[in-house]
């Protein structure tokens, strides 16, 4: 089983930044936080990770809670590209990266 | 730099054949792990290679085996297949536990 939950579904519109939530409240002490998104048709593409501190990169920011038991994924300003499934993985730190394991995600539509 | 490279994109399959589908990893990765996406889920993990053996496996069964080439290239095969293995197929790519992985666009096979 999935060691997260998400929201099911998520609306946002275009040039406004979107927050993406996820539980995580079993996570380990020696487990990170990381993104991956779906666009429609083609396969997940990673997007940032994180421990215990908040990440930044080109693409978004991690915010993680001081108890580390939920995060958010934010967009700073979401495009119509930005539509996708985002989906929100904890892996252990050493485990193999191609094992990964999924929920169902988010969906997120940007609208105009 | 090619990323990873999936073919065939779609296939179509009469239940109780066999099927094999391929994967080019990354430049420079030399691990190759296997999805299988059902419509409206998230990818769940089949196995992963590397040095040519099966390193780990997630909850398939022995119809689902694989191979690993010295090029690092990698084949799923699929026998007796059945309708619900109707999905899509997923190869990751990293460079064994030290990437993130990399995924391609999938194989889109259909059992009918």
């Amino acid at each position: 089983d999935a060691k997260t939950t998400q929201p099911t579904s998520m609306d946002c519109a275009e040039g406004r930044a979107a927050n993406l939530p996820c539980n995580h409240s079993t996570i380990s002490g020696n487990e990170y936080v990381y993104w991956y998104r779906q666009i429609h048709s083609q396969g997940p593409q990673y997007i940032i990770h994180g421990l215990k501190n908040n990440e930044t990169n080109e693409m978004a920011s991690l915010i993680i809670t001081e108890d580390r038991k939920s995060s958010t994924l934010i967009l700073p300003h979401a495009t119509l590209r930005d539509t996708a499934v985002y989906y929100c993985i904890v892996r252990v730190a050493g485990d193999s990266w191609g094992k990964l394991q999924f929920g169902a995600g988010t969906q997120v539509v940007v609208t105009p | 730099d090619a990323g990873v490279t999936q073919s065939p994109t779609h296939l179509i399959k009469t239940r109780g054949q066999q099927v094999t589908l391929r994967c080019s990893p990354k430049s420079g990765h030399d691990t190759v792990s296997w999805y299988q996406q059902a419509l409206g889920q998230g990818p769940q993990f089949i196995f992963q290679y590397y040095e040519e053996e099966e390193r780990q496996r997630g909850n398939f069964p022995d119809r689902f085996s694989g191979h690993q080439f010295p090029n690092y290239s990698s084949e799923l095969n699929v026998n007796a297949l059945l309708l619900g293995d109707s999905a899509l197929y997923l190869c990751a790519s990293s460079l064994l536990d030290t990437t993130e992985a990399f995924f391609g666009q999938g194989t889109r096979l259909t059992v009918v």
